[in-house]
């Protein structure tokens, strides 16, 4: 089956603490992007890859690091979680970066206090 | 600076009837579109997308319509089925910009009532 997964899918946190959510799309998609949802904000990006090892910022890249060492790996690394990144957090894929559905992964609910 | 614009929080419509959903755009440039479906506890889904160079895109149930000159698109829903109750999320993307990306608005919840 055809799938972006995410883990784990719910994280409570404290502050300072290094963390990790990891994400896999099985379809060898070449682009994959993460998101976070706030209430009220919609969707908005934080970092982007167009391939291995090619990574730039999106919308609000601020307290995030991505890595893509692999195709279908794009984990999100917040060093130092600060409690304005408790949010709803989404990674995506598509086969290329432009006119074409994006797949979204369930979801990682984050809580940072 | 808000370039994807869902005006309307939520909708509430009976089961059967249409169900119209807006979207506006401010930036010129975007020159495709897509709307996304999303339940709770689960991530968005792919519904519908149109390209501007058509004003209309129908799949099944949905069907897209894009009005370039008005910066506008909606999407309808005949006839609307309680399953379809969710957050419906309209996106837009640049295909000549640098940073390849959709850009979402804040969600519209429909209702179907039974």
């Amino acid at each position: 089956e055809a799938q972006v997964t995410q883990n784990p899918r719910y994280l409570i946190t404290v502050t300072g603490k290094k963390l990790t959510v990891t994400c896999s799309q099985n379809m060898n998609h070449e682009y994959m992007s993460w998101y976070r949802q706030d209430p009220g904000l919609g969707l908005r990006q934080i970092y982007y890859s167009m391939n291995v090892e090619v990574t730039d910022k999106g919308d609000v890249p601020e307290g995030y690091k991505v890595s893509r060492k692999e195709k279908r790996n794009f984990p999100l690394i917040l060093e130092s979680p600060s409690p304005n990144q408790t949010s709803l957090y989404f990674c995506a894929s598509s086969p290329q970066a432009l006119n074409t559905e994006a797949f979204f992964g369930q979801g990682t609910r984050l809580t940072v206090v | 600076d808000q370039q994807v614009k869902q005006n309307s929080p939520s909708l509430s419509v009976q089961e059967g009837r249409i169900s119209i959903l807006n979207c506006d755009y401010t930036n010129s440039m975007f020159d495709y579109f897509l709307w996304y479906k999303k339940y709770p506890a689960e991530g968005p889904t792919f519904l519908i997308s149109i390209s501007s160079i058509k004003d209309k895109n129908e799949d099944g149930r949905f069907t897209v319509f894009l009005n370039k000159s008005a910066k506008h698109l909606s999407l309808h829903i005949v006839p609307s089925q309680p399953g379809d109750s969710a957050v419906y999320f309209c996106a837009a993307s640049d295909s000549g910009g640098s940073n390849y990306k959709l850009t979402f608005g804040k969600g519209t919840l429909l209702t179907v009532n039974p």
